[in-house]
């Protein structure tokens, strides 16, 4: 089956600042790849996703770059600012259900 | 406007009990999950459906069942609670066809005392 992994588990940055989280996946089938933001007791919310026809796609201060033949997607954050603060999950799609990375504690610094 | 909700959204029991978990969603998806996380294993499935009458075991779903009787619920029961069931669960769901949005709902914080 699927397996993701994310790294790094942590992350700190000054506000302006950008920052990467980068996953890997091990299945090559897989084609859809969505990133989910949890802030603090809340639920995920999808924030951004990219299917495998795709190599790069933005919203806003967000980014996703997919490599298809390295078998990894990265999430690009520019311009950060505090409300970015939050746990950040890759995942991978399984036909029909999704195979999360650990997560990103993201930290923001005023 | 449509919704996933979830009851209790927190829930003390004892070792032993048995412990149903709700999820409702008004979107008539036919994709709904259950997912437990724990600090430091982030999302774990527990069990999933496709549809009605459909259930599938996920990665950690032992001391876990489900069953889907109509579109909108699929019901967590724990049959007898253990300490290392204590986490916060979410239930989701999503349309059906791959490339689909999956909604969370507020999640159920469970501790078994």
């Amino acid at each position: 089956g699927e397996n993701v992994e994310q790294h790094p588990s942590t992350l700190s940055v000054q506000e302006g600042d950008s920052a990467v989280i980068k996953c890997t996946y091990s299945d090559s089938a897989s084609n859809y790849f969505p990133w989910y933001k949890q802030e603090l007791g809340k639920r995920p919310q999808l924030i951004i996703d990219i299917r495998s026809n795709v190599g790069e796609k933005k919203d806003q201060r967000i980014a996703v770059t997919l490599n298809k033949t390295a078998k990894h997607f990265s999430l690009h954050i520019t311009e950060t600012q505090p409300e970015d603060s939050a746990v950040y999950f890759c995942a991978a799609i399984e036909p029909e259900k999704l195979v999360f990375g650990k997560g990103m504690k993201l930290t923001v610094n005023p | 406007d449509a919704e996933i909700t979830q009851s209790p959204r927190h829930k003390i029991t004892e070792t032993g009990r048995q412990v149903t978990l709700a999820c409702h969603q008004t979107w008539n998806h036919n994709n709904m999950f259950w997912y437990r996380q724990d600090l430091g294993h982030g999302l774990r499935l527990i069990h999933y459906s496709y549809g009605v009458q459909d259930t599938n075991k996920g990665e950690v779903s032992d001391g876990y069942s489900v069953s889907r009787s109509n579109t909108e619920d699929l019901p967590l029961t724990l049959e007898s609670a253990a300490s290392s069931q204590t986490s916060v669960y979410f239930c989701a769901s999503s349309a059906s066809g791959g490339y689909n949005e999956q909604f969370f709902g507020p999640g159920t914080r469970l501790t078994v005392l």
